[in-house]
């Protein structure tokens, strides 16, 4: 069965960086791309971007284009998101989440349902 | 403000049918299929309903989707109370070159 587990909470301090890992099993790492989503306190869940696993291209949403970086290794079947900078509104739980896309090329990109989802991770900003 | 539209909140009593709308445009989704994630505090989101109306395997067939146009609506019969929770739609938005989540709507069982 497939299964996504993601690192431990997390405090930081405002200026900081944090980096969440999500080690996958079940499934040919390879196979999917990964996603991560989070969810503010009393918000809702955002998409934050995606990579795939088998070339690492990334698209991200264009709130978080610079200041984050999302990586994997394939020899741990495991995705990473750093986040930079850290502002007290980063304060969330993260999610990975499995999910198939594509390039059509160009920077244009698209990406499918999210199938599987890791425990999420919270993170503090403060100070 | 999100970019898919959600009524915050829906409700109803033990085995009624609800329904959970979702309003885009032709960026999102009048030009993908939509996904709905069923969120439970303190747990991870759990996908419901894949491609407008695909239940992945496991989801009870209580659940379904349907999608016209720039609209899409989640429909839970028989309501339970264990399906009190968090429901989100998503999809990909062409123009924002993202996934792009709706608010959320929080389903109280009376």
């Amino acid at each position: 069965q497939v299964h996504l587990v993601q690192s431990g909470a997390e405090v930081k301090k405002p200026g900081a960086s944090m980096k969440v890992s999500c080690k996958t099993s079940g499934y040919t790492f390879t196979s999917s791309g990964i996603n991560w989503v989070r969810q503010a306190p009393g918000q809702g869940l955002e998409w934050m971007g995606w990579i795939s696993t088998p070339n690492s291209n990334t698209v991200f949403a264009q709130k978080f284009q610079g200041r984050v970086t999302m990586t994997t290794d394939t020899s741990t079947s495991t995705a990473y998101m750093e986040l930079r900078n850290l502002r007290s509104d980063d304060t969330a739980v993260y999610y990975c989440a499995r999910a198939e896309g594509y390039s059509y090329g160009s920077g244009s990109y698209f990406v499918d349902y999210f199938d599987y989802w890791g425990q999420g991770t919270l993170v503090t900003v403060s100070s | 403000q999100s970019v898919l539209t959600q009524p915050p909140s829906a409700s109803g009593t033990p085995g009624q049918r609800v329904t959970i709308s979702c309003s885009g445009s032709s960026s999102n989704i009048g030009s993908n299929a939509v996904n709905w994630y069923q969120h439970l505090p303190g747990t991870a989101p759990k996908l419901l309903i894949s491609r407008n109306n695909q239940r992945p395997s496991g989801v009870s067939d209580r659940f379904s989707g349907s999608k016209s146009g720039t609209s899409a609506s989640l429909a839970i019969s028989g309501l339970q109370s264990e399906d009190e929770a968090d429901y989100y739609c998503a999809t990909w938005d062409d123009s924002l070159n993202g996934v792009v989540f709706g608010g959320g709507t929080k389903l109280t069982v009376l």
